[in-house]
């Protein structure tokens, strides 16, 4: 089975710009979540989606944003970057009903500058 | 709102001592429970999970865990550590009610010497 793969691995962009991060998630899973890992931090909630709808959000603010694709793929988009958005970006994949049997990505590593 | 503590940030041991991590939890509702790891350079991996029946779990690699609903803890064990655990663990929680979305707490870097 294929794992989740997301793209790209690192990445720099400036304060003020808009980036794009996007997820494969593993093959039969139609679940995608993400989540902000700061550096010496656990993983924090962004969002999760479902069927191409939105699942459950944490306490991030509107500019953090999300799509999943028909074949359940998925992307993050984060406007207005600000330096405090420097983090690595995980995405995880599951299968309603698979008692939350996620699998994680490597994650996007952005830093802001 | 839920939290999770991990107390211990940084652990060292040597090869073939005993682990213990500590996980705490604030709510006071149905849980799930999970530790993760993350070895160097890595994904996130799930060691072992408890949703509901006996509250000791095990996992892979040797790794067991306890539910003492109680003191809202969740700890981390295994009685012989080697060179190879050597990562960062997670303790993770997902509220009954609140879906697939998962707390995490702040983590335990584990390093054992050889």
């Amino acid at each position: 089975e294929t794992g989740v793969t997301q793209s790209p691995t690192h990445l720099i962009k400036t304060r003020g710009q808009q980036v794009t991060l996007r997820c494969s998630s593993q093959s039969g899973h139609n679940t995608v979540s993400w989540y902000q890992q700061a550096l010496g931090q656990g993983p924090q909630f962004i969002f999760q989606y479902y069927r191409e709808e939105e699942n459950g959000r944490g306490n991030f603010p509107p500019r953090f944003s999300g799509l999943q694709f028909p074949n359940y793929s998925s992307e993050l988009n984060v406007n207005a970057l600000e330096l405090d958005d420097s983090a690595l970006y995980l995405c995880a994949s599951s299968n309603t009903g698979a008692n939350y049997g996620y699998t994680f990505g490597s994650g996007t590593r952005l830093t802001v500058v | 709102a839920q939290s999770v503590s991990q107390h211990n940030h940084h652990v060292i041991l040597s090869e073939a001592a005993s682990l213990e991590l500590g996980c705490n939890y604030s709510y006071g509702g149905t849980v799930n429970l999970f530790w993760y790891v993350q070895y160097p350079g890595q994904h996130l991996q799930l060691l072992l999970k408890y949703f509901s029946g006996d509250p000791l779990v095990k996992g892979i690699k040797g790794f067991e865990a306890e539910f003492i609903k109680s003191k809202f803890s969740f700890n981390l064990r295994k009685p012989s550590v080697q060179w190879s655990d050597t990562a960062e663990y997670f303790c993770a929680v997902n509220l009954g009610d609140a879906g697939n979305m998962l707390t995490f707490g702040g983590g335990t870097r584990l390093m054992v010497k050889p």
